[in-house]
């Protein structure tokens, strides 16, 4: 069975650029999270969503980040303008929603660097 | 305010040993801990956890040990092998909520030498 599926696996791109990340869950799973990894912060949970609606998103660090998910099988996580402090590696992760100690499943991340 | 803390940033181990990663966490309201295990160049992957009623859980070489009252859980391995070498997450979450919000310690490298 296909897992997280996300794009790109690497991204580098110019300060200012618009950076636009994409995550594929796992089918039948009705929650989705991003996550964002950096070596000051470890692992910290930027936004996630139920059933393709927001429901929390007091993580996202600024107007900057945004996320959208249209439909269950796809989620993008936007940066607009992007900024060298953006540069870290962002996981995306779904889970089922009946059962909520069902642990959640991690895509291999996407690794930006903003130069 | 890291409300999930692991301390100890690495830990080296010999193989055949017991590995002890450890962490804490200063929330009460917690009900629920999870073990992740991370590999470079992929995402966690779950690999055992402990509901805040139990204070051991035993899953093959892997065990979590849980002690409310000192916030403090610990995950043993025994025997370690070297395919255990990886970042290891402690995440912990929070009770009576309507999703399932966890919240990530910073990790723990283990690398168990051959």
């Amino acid at each position: 069975d296909a897992g997280v599926i996300q794009s790109p696996r690497h991204e580098v791109t110019e300060m200012g650029q618009e950076v636009t990340l994409r995550c594929k869950p796992i089918s039948g799973h009705d929650y989705l999270f991003w996550y964002r990894q950096t070596m000051m912060r470890g692992l910290e949970l930027l936004i996630y969503f139920n059933n393709n609606v927001p429901i929390d998103d007091s993580g996202m660090p600024e107007d900057r980040f945004s996320a959208k998910m249209p439909n269950a099988s796809f989620s993008t996580l936007k940066i607009q303008p992007s900024e060298p402090r953006d540069s870290a590696v962002y996981f995306c992760a779904s889970k089922p929603g009946q059962g909520s100690r069902q642990p959640q499943h991690f895509g291999d991340g996407t690794r930006l660097s903003i130069l | 305010d890291q409300q999930v803390k692991q301390n100890s940033p690495s830990l080296s181990v010999q193989e055949g040993r017991i590995s002890i990663l450890n962490c804490d966490y200063t929330n009460s309201m917690f009900d629920y801990f999870l073990w992740y295990k991370k590999y470079p160049a992929e995402g966690p992957t779950f690999l055992i956890s402990i509901s805040s009623i139990k204070d051991k859980n035993e899953d093959g070489r892997f065990t979590v040990f849980l002690n409310k009252s000192a916030k403090h859980l610990s995950l043993h391995i025994v025997p370690s092998q070297p395919g255990d070498s990886a970042v290891y997450f402690c995440a912990a979450r929070l009770s009576k909520t309507s999703y399932d919000k966890v919240i990530f310690g910073p990790g723990t490298s283990l690398s168990v030498i051959p």
